[in-house]
């Protein structure tokens, strides 16, 4: 079946630093979503790419989505304490219908 | 804005008992899905709901598990005879359209099976 896999799995920054998590999926995707996770918190949904060799800003955040679609970042420049928590990417598995969602990384933001 | 919510917050229960966990999907949303987390590990999928029945399931999501849209608003996640192993976050989500529309999920229920 469709694997999601994400690097790294945890990244500690100083506040001010960029932050970059990588993410790849075994199988080519349609589109592929980001959402964040505060701790103790829900899920919240971030972003959605659809096109190959996407590109799309949102303040500080970054978000690529890869020429063959099968891989995709996120790029955080100048991390803030309110970064925190853990970015998902996920994916749409072999029907197109639901999310395979990768294991995350974890991200801490020193002050 | 308008929001899933979810209750309970927080479910214990003893090994072999029923547990109904309960959402309330956003008004508009036709899409419906129940995801877990256990502890400290990814978002899983379970099941996805739509046009009062299943579209999908994945492996998790067994004979004890079941789920209902009774009326109109209510989204219903039942454990038939629960395993300690089944004690994690449960999420519900909706969204507006299926095929990888944005997902918007609830606050979670904790599940605690003793």
């Amino acid at each position: 079946g469709q694997q999601v896999m994400q690097i790294p799995q945890y990244q500690h920054v100083q506040e001010g630093e960029d932050f970059t998590t990588y993410c790849n999926s075994s199988t080519t995707l349609s589109n592929i979503q980001w959402y964040k996770q505060r701790p103790g918190g829900h899920p919240v949904f971030l972003i959605q790419l659809v096109k190959s060799g996407e590109v799309k800003k949102q303040k500080r955040l970054t978000f690529q989505f890869g020429e063959a679609k099968k891989n995709s970042s996120l790029h955080i420049t100048a991390t803030q304490t309110t970064d925190v928590g853990t970015y998902f990417c996920a994916g749409p598995d072999n029907y197109g219908q639901n999310f395979v969602f990768g294991p995350g990384t974890r991200l801490s933001v020193l002050p | 804005e308008p929001e899933v919510t979810q209750t309970p917050s927080h479910q214990v229960t003893q090994m072999g008992q029923e547990v109904i966990l309960r959402c309330v999907p956003i008004s508009n949303h036709l899409y419906f899905y129940w995801y877990r987390q256990i502890l400290g590990q990814k978002v899983e999928f379970l099941v996805s709901f739509y046009n009062n029945e299943i579209s999908e399931k994945s492996e998790i999501f067994d004979d004890q598990f079941s789920v209902e849209r009774p009326d109109g608003s209510n989204f219903t996640l039942k454990i038939r005879s629960t395993k300690l192993e089944d004690s994690a976050m449960y999420f519900c989500a909706s969204s507006h359209r299926g095929g990888g529309y944005e997902q918007y999920f609830g606050p979670g229920t904790r599940l605690t099976v003793t």
